[in-house]
Formats: C-alpha cells, structure tokens, sequence
C-alpha cells in the first residue's frame, strides 16, 4: 500500500512567521512531488510543484525535495492570514510500466496563522 | 479560458438510488479523473479517463463506474447508493496522461453528495 504522510495539525503560526509543512511517501519510485492547498469548502488548488532534489522558490513559497529520505516540504516564509488552509501533499503513483496517470495523496496539514 | 466543471454542485440522494455526476475539463485537456475527499480517508482515486478510455483505476466497489465522451467531458455514475458514499466528488482534468503528473492537476468545484 503506498503511502503519503502528514501531520494533520492544526499548525498554527504567528503573522509574518515562516510555516513549515511536512511530508513523507513510501513509493521510492515517484518522481514528481505536488502541494496544493485546500481552504474549507473549496478545491483543491496546485501551489508547488517539485522533481528534483533540492529547493524550489516561487515567491513566498518554497518546496524542498529529499528523495534519498523520501521527504518533501513546504515552507510559507512571512506567512499571512490568507495562507490559512489545508495543505496536500501528492506524490505521483508510478508502477511497473512507468507513471501511472494519478497521484497519492496525504490527508493534509492544517494550517492557522494567527494576526 | 474556463476552469473545470462540475455538475452538479450539490446533491442529496436516499440509499439504494443511483447519482450521475458530470465533469466538463478545460479545453484541451484530454485526461480526466475522479477522487472522493472524505473527513476521514482524504482524497482517494477512482478512476481515470484518457481519450475515452479508462486508464487507471482506485480501489472502489463496482458500483462506482464512469465514462468519457468524444469532447472529453467525463461523468461517474454511483448505484446503489450507501450512507458511506457521502463525499464530495472531485473532477481534476490535464493536458494528456503522459503528463498528468508533470504539470498537476486542475480541480473542479466538486460535486457535494449527501446520502440520506
């Protein structure tokens, strides 16, 4: 059974603070790594997306890639208000013939900032 | 250009009925496919559709089946419906299946389905 892991928080951090989400996967053979954020009563919405080890930056957000550790974060660096949401990991499913076509996700992280 | 669409936005449904739910994807796109997001289990995979065809499927009951038409417009269709199948249904359309977890999914609204 592959698997994507996270704390469920709620992760409550203060205005302007750096939020620091957390994620893990079972599936050594993932190669491309998603966060979306979710607010309450509304879609999913893709905010990173990640292939490679290391980081990537876009604006405020910055998602880091640990494939050796099967590790995957998102840092929200001078949070607000509005970042207030729940957060989803989804790692792709890859099977024997290559990518399967859809992507397993965490049951997310919520996240509260405080004003 | 117009997001995904689903319809209908919310339903309310007895047990033992059947729900047909109807996703329209951006223009273009060619892969459509579907997750339940419950409080308890998260987003789960049903299925996914590619040119028509059924790609790929979840671990779900028989009773959850779906289609995709020509235009690429998808629907699902639940029978038998139990108390348990009240989730709310998510539509996620891409560009083509080679793809689909390079660029990430584009969600719908979703559809609400209560199970009375």
């Amino acid at each position: 059974q592959k698997e994507v892991e996270q704390n469920s928080g709620p992760l409550s951090v203060p205005e302007g603070a750096i939020a620091s989400l957390n994620c893990t996967y079972s599936d050594r053979g993932s190669q491309s790594f998603f966060w979306y954020r979710q607010y309450s009563g509304k879609s999913p919405e893709l905010i990173m997306s990640i292939y490679s080890n290391g980081d990537k930056e876009d604006g405020r957000f910055t998602a880091q890639l640990n494939k050796a550790s099967q590790y995957v974060s998102l840092l929200i660096r001078d949070s607000q208000p509005s970042d207030s949401a729940t957060y989803l990991c989804a790692v792709e499913n890859v099977g024997y013939g290559g990518s399967q076509g859809n992507l397993i996700f965490g049951k997310g992280t919520k996240l509260s900032v405080k004003p | 250009k117009a997001g995904v669409t689903q319809t209908p936005r919310y339903l309310i449904k007895t047990r033992g009925q059947q729900v047909t739910l109807s996703c329209s994807p951006i223009s273009g796109h060619r892969s459509v496919s579907w997750y339940q997001q419950t409080p308890g289990q998260g987003l789960q995979f049903l299925f996914e559709y590619f040119s028509e065809t059924q790609r790929n499927k979840g671990n779900f009951p028989g009773r959850f089946s779906g289609r995709q038409f020509s235009n690429s417009r998808s629907e699902m269709n639940v029978s038998t419906l139990e108390l348990g199948d009240s989730a709310l249904y998510l539509c996620a359309s891409s560009l083509h299946r080679d793809r689909a977890t390079i660029s990430g999914y584009t969600f719908g609204s979703g559809t609400r389905l209560t199970v009375v």
